[in-house]
């Protein structure tokens, strides 16, 4: 079956410092999902990609879907207190969404 | 306010007895999901149902039921048969099954004494 793997698993950077996650299926995906869980809390959906190559921002954060739609990558510049958290990445194939185990990141101030 | 309702947010089970959590959603979707989370293991999905009166297992149904007689609801019973079901569990709705958004409930923690 399809499976989503996302790396790293846990990432702890200074206040101010970017950070990457990346995400990378083993099939060719329909679209791509990026969701973000605070500690303590649920999963939030934070952007949807569906076109090849397809690039979005949100403020601090960009989503790239790769050009093979098997793999995505989510870059926030310049962290903040704010942006700990849990992201996960949810792969669209044939029928439901498969979720990455997603990555932690801490953020000290 | 529209959005996905669980209870309980904590749950207690001695060993043996079923427990079933609920979910309700105000949402008017069609797509209904149960999702289990463990440290370090992402979202595993259990159940997922795309239409009343229908559903269909995800990749750790065993030990699990559901039911889906309305659209608002999507009963959640962890069985005496499921092994480990100390569990953070999470209830999620859609308009459709494999695109859009998924709005996600805030969870109920079971615990296995």
């Amino acid at each position: 079956g399809q499976q989503v793997m996302q790396i790293p698993q846990y990432q702890h950077v200074q206040e101010g410092e970017d950070f990457t996650t990346y995400c990378n299926s083993s099939t060719t995906l329909s679209n791509i999902q990026w969701y973000k869980q605070r500690p303590g809390g649920h999963p939030v959906f934070l952007i949807q990609l569906v076109k090849s190559g397809e690039v979005k921002k949100q403020k601090r954060l960009t989503f790239q879907f790769g050009e093979a739609k098997k793999n995505s990558s989510l870059h926030i510049t310049a962290t903040q207190t704010t942006d700990v958290g849990t992201y996960f990445c949810a792969g669209g194939g044939y029928s439901t969404l498969t979720f990455g185990k997603g990555t932690m990141l801490l953020v000290s101030p | 306010d529209g959005g996905i309702t669980q209870s309980p947010k904590y749950l207690f089970r001695k060993e043996g007895q079923n427990v079933t959590l609920s979910c309700e959603q105000n949402l008017n979707h069609d797509a209904m999901y149960w999702y289990r989370q463990d440290p370090g293991q992402g979202l595993r999905l259990i159940y997922y149902s795309q239409i009343v009166n229908d559903f269909q297992k995800g990749d750790i149904a065993e030990g699990y039921s559901v039911s889906r007689e309305k659209k608002e609801s999507f009963p959640l019973t962890v069985t005496s048969a499921q092994k480990n079901p100390t569990a953070f569990y999470l209830c999620a709705s859609s308009t459709t099954l494999n695109t859009g958004e998924l709005f996600f409930g805030e969870g109920s923690r079971l615990t296995v004494l």
